[in-house]
């Protein structure tokens, strides 16, 4: 079975501080997806990023930073000098490649506020 | 804005009663999801269809039901409802589930409360 485990709940920064959410998958599948949202006050799911298990290439874009890490199965998004407008709750989420796996499967998600 | 639409935003109703929510995927594509968001549950896959079929189907419950229908639109209908349905409904939609490089866009969402 799929699993994706955020443990951070919740976290709090200040304002231009760089914060790292954690992300940690499990599957039996060789080949697999990893993705990040983004969830505003306002509600919508917002896409951030796609990797794919055959490529470990870390992403930058932007402010936004990905590490994955097959050995450790983690898969960290950083925000490097965070603004208000991050403050969201984040999912990391995970999904296989044949039918019946094509679902995702989330994490908790990680609220995090920044403070001005 | 994704490009997926979904109607009502949000919907009040009373336990016993019966609703169906509305979905219109991106243009072009073919899959749509529906997944649940509850305080205690979090983000739960309910049912997947791809072009009119339905592919996958995870824990949903037998007074729930879905449809894609020819021109793609999908429709979710709660029957029964309790009041923990109470819940926002999100439905994803993407171009072609079987290749590597998709990705599930989702829409605002509906807001569904049982009182």
């Amino acid at each position: 079975a799929q699993k994706v485990t955020q443990a951070q709940t919740e976290i709090s920064v200040v304002e231009k501080e760089d914060v790292t959410l954690d992300c940690v998958y499990e599957t039996r599948d060789t080949t697999y997806y990893l993705f990040w949202y983004k969830q505003p006050p306002s509600g919508e799911l917002v896409f951030l990023i796609r990797r794919n298990s055959f490529d470990e290439q870390n992403e930058i874009s932007g402010r936004y930073s990905w590490n994955f890490q097959k050995s450790t199965s983690s898969f960290n998004f950083t925000i490097t000098a965070s603004q208000v407008v991050d403050s969201a709750v984040y999912f990391c989420a995970l999904r296989g490649r044949n039918q019946g796996a094509q679902k995702l499967v989330f994490g908790q998600g990680t609220r995090l506020t920044i403070n001005p | 804005d994704s490009g997926v639409t979904q109607t009502p935003k949000h919907l009040i109703t009373a336990t016993g009663q019966r609703v169906t929510l509305r979905c219109s995927p991106r243009s072009g594509d073919l899959s749509v999801y529906w997944y649940q968001q509850s305080l205690d549950q979090g983000l739960q896959f309910l049912i997947q269809y791809y072009n009119g079929e339905e592919r996958a189907k995870g824990n949903i419950l037998e007074r729930f039901s879905a449809q894609q229908f020819p021109d793609l639109h999908s429709e979710l209908n709660l029957s029964s409802l309790e009041l923990g349905d109470s819940a926002l409904y999100f439905c994803a939609s993407s171009a072609d589930p079987d290749r590597g490089t998709d990705t599930q866009y989702f829409g605002p969402g509906t807001r569904l409360t049982v009182l």
